[in-house]
């Protein structure tokens, strides 16, 4: 299992560009990599999913370097509303494979 | 709404109780996973089932146990409950077997073990 590893808690003002690093050194050929949002009590949400290079989707860009041992979500000009955990998940396309959530990002954001 | 729902919204019950969570996947998706979130804690993949079948296993206890009906529908069955059972219980569903899918989660389930 590709495991990951995420900064505890991050803090950012509003307006700021945001971008939280994922570590994933053991990601194997079929791994995709997939960041999700999660507020209090509500269930995770999809952001945007990568394999390799950039995307770009309304709401955020995913950076992933060649050797794919880590990835970079960017979130730009952010609002007190982006306050939230964001886990970074890596899974395969084999479906037998248990999924692992990171342990979360906990961004703080302020006015 | 991400068109998983979850029942019941809240569950309030005693130690060394039996419980079931009930799942309903998104239309049209085949796979359904079941997480746990303890409080402040990260999630916790527990099972996922696909098509009626299980497909993957993650540290689901021997005190819990999950199925997949014909109509695609999923109970996670919590039995013996201890304390340290209290947690946010979600489940997610997607279109297919990958584990790259994106999976849509239900609004969860909150079970207190008193």
């Amino acid at each position: 299992l590709a495991k990951t590893t995420q900064p505890i808690s991050m803090d950012s003002y509003e307006g700021q560009e945001v971008n939280i690093t994922c570590s994933h050194n053991n990601i194997a050929t079929n791994d995709y990599i997939t960041w999700y949002q999660q507020f209090p009590s509500q269930g995770p949400r999809f952001i945007i999913q990568g394999y390799k290079t950039k995307v770009t989707n309304e709401v955020a860009s995913l950076f992933i370097p060649a050797d794919r041992k880590s990835s970079t979500l960017s979130l730009p000009r952010v609002s007190l509303s982006d306050t939230a955990v964001y886990y970074c998940l890596v899974g395969g396309d084999t479906g037998r494979r248990a999924l692992t959530f990171g342990s979360g990002t906990r961004l703080q954001v302020q006015p | 709404d991400s068109g998983v729902t979850q029942t019941p919204k809240h569950l309030i019950t005693a130690t060394g109780q039996r419980v079931t969570l009930r799942c309903s996947p998104r239309s049209g998706d085949l796979s359904v996973y079941w997480y746990q979130q303890s409080l402040d804690q990260g999630l916790q993949f527990l099972i996922q089932y696909y098509n009626g079948e299980e497909r993957a296993k993650g540290n689901i206890l021997e005190r819990f146990s999950a199925q997949q009906f014909p109509d695609l529908h999923s109970e996670l069955n919590l039995s013996s409950l201890e304390l340290g059972d209290s947690a946010l219980y979600f489940c997610a569903s997607s279109v297919e077997l990958a584990g790259a899918d994106t999976q849509y989660f239900g609004p969860g389930t909150r079970l207190t073990v008193l």
